[in-house]
């Protein structure tokens, strides 16, 4: 089983649309998630850290449920310039600071 | 504030053959990482690099291997290419013990 699990998608919705991404992961002693995109060809960028009370950042809204070992991303009013690859990313404990990634979500938002 | 720069882009090798991929980290930042993203996967830790030393390594073989300069860049080593090394390989720095990690837009490595 893959410590961190993402379904590959594509998504494809219009402009204006809601999306949803979930992810799960392995190890219960994960302290640390975030989520990244990343554009066709290029590095990986941070969208944003998810924090157990959930958190907003503009458009996007992550939430953490640890009892079931989930997290996802939630993209209100899609725009052309979200189409991407959505990497959902875990830390597994203090000791070991390397990201664990996912395969990646992609999502096409289409006019 | 330059980011994390990586060179070079991209490269050319042969099987059998050593390569050395190189990474300045983003001012201030003291530690890097290096993945490996293979086409269509999500990076794959290979290891990192904290005052000098390796201070966490993934599931790689011995072939991959790294250092870090006093002025915190780092190289990573691959000897004896295999074509399945054919990947994009990214440097992510960060501070000390923060999670947060910004990466370099890679080098991406084919091996023919």
């Amino acid at each position: 089983r893959k410590e961190v699990e993402q379904d590959p998608g594509p998504f494809n919705v219009p402009e204006g649309a809601t999306v949803a991404f979930n992810c799960t992961y392995s190890n219960s002693a994960s302290q640390s998630f975030f989520w990244y995109r990343q554009d066709c060809r290029k590095e990986p960028k941070l969208l944003m850290s998810v924090y157990s009370s959930g958190n907003e950042d503009g458009r996007f809204t992550a939430q953490l449920n640890r009892a079931s070992q989930y997290i996802s991303l939630l993209i209100r009013d899609s725009k052309l310039s979200d189409s991407a690859t959505y990497l959902c990313v875990v830390i597994a404990d203090t000791g070991r600071r390397a990201l664990t990634f996912g395969s990646g979500t992609r999502l096409q938002v289409q006019p | 504030d330059a980011g994390v720069t990586q060179s070079p882009t991209h490269l050319i090798k042969t099987r059998g053959q050593q390569v050395t991929l190189r990474c300045s980290p983003k001012s201030g930042h003291d530690t890097v990482s290096w993945y490996q993203q293979a086409l269509g996967q999500g990076p794959q830790f290979i290891f990192q690099y904290y005052e000098e030393e390796e201070r966490q390594r993934g599931n790689f073989p011995d072939r991959f291997s790294g250092h870090q300069f006093p002025n915190y860049s780092s190289e990573l080593n691959v000897n004896a290419l295999l074509l399945g090394d054919s990947a994009l390989y990214l440097c992510a720095s960060s501070l000390g013990g923060r999670p947060q990690a910004f990466f370099g837009q890679g080098t991406r490595l084919t091996v023919v």
